[in-house]
This record gives C-alpha cells, structure tokens and sequence, in this order.
C-alpha cells in the first residue's frame, strides 16, 4: 500500500536554529500533504496544507515565515521550521490525502521535534 | 462547523471484555468517518472508516445519523488492542483534497 516516509522521526536542536523535516510518498505521487502538529495528550492540528507546483495553504494562527512550507517535487513534502524556540517543541506529522483501494488517508511516522 | 467527540481520553477494560469507544460529530453534509489506530511507536494507520462498513481486528464501528455518533465496539478486547484510538472525518473544503479533522482520541488499555 501506499507509504508516507517521514524523516527525521526525532531532532533536537538549540533555539534559533533551523530544521527541515521531509516526507517522501513512497510507490506513489502525492500532490497534496498536509501537515499536523501534535502536543502532548492532545489531537493532531492541521498546520497547513502543501501543493505541488504552488504555494502551501496555512491555517489560521500558523505563522508562514516561520514554518516554511515546500512541495519541490510530487513525491517529496518538507517543513522548515526556522528560528526554533523551545515551544516550537512539538510532533510534526504529514498525511497524503487517500489514493489507494481502501480510502485511508496515508502518514507519515511523525518527528519528535525538542528545541532546547 | 465540523467537529468530532471523543469523550474519554482514556479506557481500560479487561482482556475478554467488551469494548467501546465512543465518538460524536458534527457536521454539515453527509459524513465520511475514520477511526485510525496509533500503536506505541507506529505511525497512525487506518483502523476502518464507515463507508466500507468492514470488520477490522474484530472491530466495527456503525454510523448512527440519529445520534450523530459513530463508536467504535469489539466484543471480545485482546492486548494487542492497546493503543490511541482517533476518530476523524474529513473538512468541508475549499475545491481539492480534504484534510482530517481528528478527535482527541482515546487511549485504550487492555489489562491482561
């Protein structure tokens, strides 16, 4: 089936540095992903919504400069998060919107980011 | 405006025994609803959605229009089903795909 290849799974990184986190759609060609935050004990936040070929989509609240958003390619999603701060700490997770037989939307394994 | 229920955070029953996780929503239309299922240290993956009204690990789950609710049941709980439970469906959109809008889940204990 379908598989969402996210990396990294986990980042540690000092405040005001910048972190790419990628996912690549395996066997297939995603056009669209969307990204979700996850904190602790709470439901998954859509962020925004990538587009291959035009810009992303960011949900209201969700500050554009600072979680850059590219869709250089039908199979590779990535999120920047530039200028980390530690409540930038979070779990990013990326989703391909369904395509295969069984209607499921696809994830990836999510990345633990932790700014220190 | 769209919105899922997942009323408890978090469930233990006793291997054998019945299980079930509720789920309500709100929504304007007809809705497609998701559970998906997060093992420990596994990505989320699909547990079942309505439309296929299929039986997955022995779980099913009805839509009930009336109630608006869509919980998931398995009449015999194993350990294995330990996990976060969520209960999705998909936004209203704007033209294109839709992205999920998630319930708070349920973590489900099965004690042995």
């Amino acid at each position: 089936g379908a598989v969402v290849s996210q990396h990294p799974s986990r980042v540690i990184c000092k405040s005001g540095t910048s972190v790419k986190i990628e996912c690549r759609s395996l066997d297939f060609q995603a056009t669209t992903m969307f990204w979700y935050r996850q904190f602790p004990k709470q439901s998954l936040m859509l962020m925004a919504t990538s587009n291959e070929g035009s810009k992303a989509t960011y949900e209201q609240g969700v500050e554009k400069d600072k979680f850059l958003i590219n869709h250089a390619s039908l199979t590779l999603s990535t999120l920047t998060v530039t200028s980390a701060h530690p409540e930038d700490s979070s779990f990013y997770i990326c989703s391909a919107p369904p395509g295969g037989l069984n209607g499921g939307y696809t994830f990836g394994s999510g990345t633990r980011l932790t700014v220190v | 405006a769209q919105r899922v229920t997942q009323p408890e955070k978090l469930l233990s029953v006793f291997k054998g025994a019945p299980v079930e996780l509720k789920c309500n929503y709100s929504y304007s239309g007809s809705p497609e609803l998701f559970w998906y299922v997060q093992y420990s240290r596994q990505r989320l993956q699909l547990l079942l959605r309505h439309i296929s009204r299929e039986s997955i690990k022995g779980f099913t789950a009805d839509l009930n229009k009336g109630e608006t609710s869509f919980h998931l049941k398995k009449p015999f709980a194993q350990e294995e089903d330990s996990a976060m439970y969520y209960c999705a469906l998909p936004a209203v959109p704007p033209p294109g795909a839709n992205n999920l809008f998630f319930g708070t889940g349920t973590r489900l204990t099965v004690i042995p």
